[in-house]
């Protein structure tokens, strides 16, 4: 099956401070989904990207699909203390079919 | 609301019990999915209903597991005999298109723990 790479795992800030999180894979996808899920909640959807090199931007956040199609990236400006929590970012392409596979996760702590 | 909502929030259930799980999808989506989420790890695929038709059940752990959506809404997952590795939490998505969409949109989970 596809490898889906998150990096880093783990992620410790002060406020204020950008973030920058990523996720590769061997495989070529042509939809890519950012979710952040808070403790004790499903997924939110905050990005989705629809086309190699797409930049979107939701508020603080912005997110990019690779021009390989093979990576996405995620950065949020300004980290404010309610950032906190566990960002996935599933893919999805036709080999995927229509189930989304997450990776383990970038878990973020923001310190006020 | 205007979300998927899950029923109910937390299940604790004895070894070898049946536990049912609710999954009211955002309405008028096709495309309704069931995903187990383990302590610590991202969500894994179970299984994808388009309407009431059940096209992909490969995630299924074991034929313990049944989901159903008669009439193509409200959605059941169904755990016969259930077995302490069964604890996790179980989340429903759905989306608005055919095809699983692209954009799938969760609910918070139902949290199963079996003792």
């Amino acid at each position: 099956g596809q490898q889906l790479n998150q990096s880093p795992q783990s992620m410790f800030i002060q406020e204020g401070e950008d973030v920058s999180m990523n996720c590769t894979s061997s495989s070529i996808f042509n939809t890519w989904l950012w979710y952040k899920q808070d403790p004790g909640e499903g997924p939110v959807l905050l990005i989705a990207l629809y086309k190699a090199g797409e930049l979107t931007s939701n508020g603080r956040l912005t997110a990019q699909f690779g021009i390989t199609r093979k990576d996405s990236f995620l950065n949020i400006s300004a980290s404010i203390p309610s950032d906190v929590g566990i960002y996935f970012c599933p893919p999805k392409g036709e080999t995927s079919g229509s189930r989304l596979t997450f990776g383990e996760g970038t878990q973020l702590t923001v310190n006020p | 609301g205007a979300g998927v909502s899950q029923s109910p929030r937390y299940k604790v259930a004895k070894r070898g019990q049946d536990v049912a799980l609710r999954c009211d999808p955002i309405s008028g989506h096709v495309s309704l999915f069931w995903y187990q989420q383990a302590l610590g790890q991202g969500p894994e695929f179970l299984t994808y209903f388009q309407n009431e038709a059940q096209l992909d059940k490969s995630g299924l752990p074991s034929d313990r597991f049944f989901a159903e959506r008669p009439e193509g809404s409200v959605s059941t997952l169904k755990i016969q005999r259930t077995q302490q590795e069964d604890s996790a939490v179980y989340l429903c998505a759905s989306s608005s298109s055919g095809q699983g969409g692209r954009e799938q949109y969760f609910g918070p989970g139902t949290r199963l723990t079996v003792t």
